[in-house]
Parts: C-alpha cells; structure tokens; sequence
C-alpha cells in the first residue's frame, strides 16, 4: 500500500479561493515535504516540514502536520489560474532510508480565471 | 541553465529493445535519484546514488541497470524493453542525502518511455 495518500484526489475551485489538500502516510517520518507537478513538467518543491514542527508558511502556502494522525494539509490562499497543477506529499522516514521519498498519488488541482 | 536535464525527453521503441536514458545535474549535488511514474501519476523511486555509490536499489526488474560514472551523471539502462515499462521516467537530485534536512529534490522534466 501507499505511504502517502492524497485527499481529494481532484478539486476544483475558483480563483481567489482557498485550496486545501490532506495527506496521510503509514509509518513514522524524519519529515514531510509537498512538491507540485505542472502538466508535462518534472516536480518542484514546494515547502518541507519537520516531524517536530506543526505548521510552515511558504508565501500563500500553509502546511501543518499532525505526526498523531499521521497527516498533513496543505492550504493555497487566494489561488490563482497559475497554481493549476497536482499536488503531491512525500514522506522521509530518515535513518537507513537516506533521501528516499515515499509519494503519494497526488491531488489534481484546477482553479477556473 | 537547466539544473537537472535529462535526455531524451520522448523516447519510443519497440517490445525487446534496448534503451538509455540520460541525465545530468549541474547543482554540484551528491546525491541522485530515479524514479518511475506511471499512467495513474504515481511516483515510485527505483534507484538512487550518492558519491557514485548505489543507496537505493528498489524491487526494479534486473532488466533496469542504473550507472553513475560521476556524482553529476546518473542513467539509466533498459535491457528488454516490456509493454509494462512505458511510463514517466524522472532523474532528481539532492544536496545531500544523507543529511536529511538537505534532502530537497530537484527533478528534470522528465523521458516518457512509450513501449510498442
């Protein structure tokens, strides 16, 4: 099974409004990171958050982290046209698994001009 | 500059074949990675090396064979080439991984594989 899943898989939203996107994983992380994909394009990171750190601010993105539910969310404000993409969370569990990243499936974000 | 560019950005074969893709970052990392995503956009990571060194080696059919000459170069070779390998294919790399804190990852735009 996935260590990350995405939750919604797709939302669709209007410009000006907020997105949020929800994340949970399985087993114990280092850290938690979100990255976004454009259509066609390689992925870009976004914001990386620590297991001992609930929340992050990024410009118009917030990330929290609950490591108790082991989920996460991230919040886009006032979306644009141009955040259109998807979305994913990747998790590090640290120690012997190096930089490996686990990801989940992603959500699909559309925001209508 | 393009930090991290592989090649080819298409590559279409027939069942059988051999292929490579290339890949190539000018970040001064020391760490980079494969990954594979497929048609559902799920990314899984397949290999990765530090300092030339293997770290990573998923459960990747032996038919894959990564090689990293430097720590700048890591690709990838196909022998065999099935209909269940077309997909995405994306090279990335970080500073360092095993400080996990500079686990940041850059990735390149990515080699859609198409197998015939």
């Amino acid at each position: 099974s996935q260590q990350g899943e995405e939750d919604p898989q797709a939302l669709s939203i209007q410009e000006g409004e907020n997105a949020t996107m929800n994340c949970s994983y399985k087993t114990s992380i280092n850290n938690l990171q979100w990255y976004r994909q454009n259509s066609g394009r390689g992925l870009v990171h976004l914001i990386l958050i620590r297991s001992n750190e609930r929340e992050k601010h990024s410009g118009r993105l917030r990330v929290t982290l609950d490591t108790s539910k082991k989920s996460s969310s991230l919040l886009i404000t006032a979306s644009r046209a141009a955040d259109t993409a998807s979305y994913f969370c990747a998790t590090n569990a640290g120690g012997t698994s190096y930089g490996k990243l686990t990801f989940g499936q992603g959500t699909i974000l559309t925001v209508h001009p | 500059d393009t930090a991290v560019s592989q090649t080819p950005k298409y590559l279409v074969t027939q069942m059988g074949n051999d292929k490579s893709i290339k890949c190539e970052q000018n970040l001064g990392h020391d760490t980079m990675y494969w990954y594979k995503q497929d048609s559902k956009k799920f990314l899984k990571i397949m290999f990765s090396y530090n300092n030339k060194e293997l770290i990573i080696n998923e459960t990747v059919p032996n038919r894959f064979s990564p090689k990293s000459p430097d720590k700048a170069h890591l690709n990838l070779h196909i022998n065999s080439l099935e209909l269940g390998d077309s997909a995405v294919y994306f090279c990335a790399s970080s500073q360092d991984a095993s400080r996990l804190a500079k686990n940041i990852q850059y990735f390149g735009a990515g080699t859609r594989l198409s197998v015939l």
